[in-house]
């Protein structure tokens, strides 16, 4: 089966940086996203591991792990805007003979004064 | 437009009503994907559409569900004979053809999501 496990919540402080894991068991594996989504909005997109190592994006960073089934997001001198939910979500090629996103719940950061 | 439209942006309606949802995909982009965010809950797979034609509706929860793509375009997610537990948030994402290439370089196939619609049945 496909599993995504990420903390269902966060706080962190303004200025601070705060690291966001995501464990996952899947087959067929092909990368692993990173959206960004703020309450009531669409999903964006942040970030893209498809070989292991960081990728460093301005104040974010993502890392990946395929040996361990684990990523994680970094955020720098955190913002008040970056109060949102962070969806993890592997790319895995399924049956149908596609790509297809595969989404943890998400985890929910609130970043305060 | 330039990013993904969705309407309505807000749906409410009677049990066992019919809806229609509609999303209006990039430019270009070929596939198309709807999925279901409940409250609290991570994003569920409903449908992939690549062109007009539909190879994975495995998401789609019962057959009171239904969606269609015309022209490689528009689709629209059909919900029939609604029902409480359909309340939710239905996303639409579209992106390019996995495999595609612009410029040159290798599409990460990265799904530009539309802001949803969210259904709240009486």
């Amino acid at each position: 089966g496909q599993n995504i496990d990420q903390p269902t919540e966060m706080t962190a402080t303004e200025g601070a940086i705060v690291q966001i894991n995501c464990t996952y068991q899947t087959s067929g594996f092909n990368g692993l996203f990173w959206y960004q989504q703020h309450a009531g909005e669409a999903p964006t997109f942040l970030s893209y591991n498809v070989l292991d190592g960081l990728e460093e994006k301005g104040r974010f960073s993502s890392f990946l792990s395929r040996s361990k089934g684990y990523s994680y997001l970094l955020l720098k001198e955190l913002q008040m805007k970056d109060s949102a939910s962070y969806l993890c979500a592997v790319k895995a090629w399924v049956s149908g003979g596609y790509n297809k996103l595969i989404f943890g719940a998400g985890t929910r950061l609130a970043v305060h004064p | 437009g330039a990013g993904v439209s969705q309407s309505p942006s807000n749906k409410v309606t009677e049990k066992g009503k019919d809806v229609e949802l509609r999303c209006d995909p990039i430019s270009g982009h070929t596939a198309l994907y709807w999925y279901r965010q409940s409250l609290g809950q991570g994003l569920e797979f409903l449908i992939y559409f690549q062109g007009n034609s539909a190879p994975d509706k495995s998401g789609l929860p019962s057959d009171r569900f239904s969606a269609e793509r015309t022209g490689g375009s528009v689709s629209t997610l059909t919900i029939q004979r609604t029902q409480q537990e359909d309340s939710a948030v239905y996303l639409c994402a579209s992106s390019l053809k996995e495999g595609s290439r612009t410029s040159g370089i290798l599409a990460k196939n990265i799904q530009y999501f539309g802001a949803g619609t969210r259904l709240s049945v009486l």
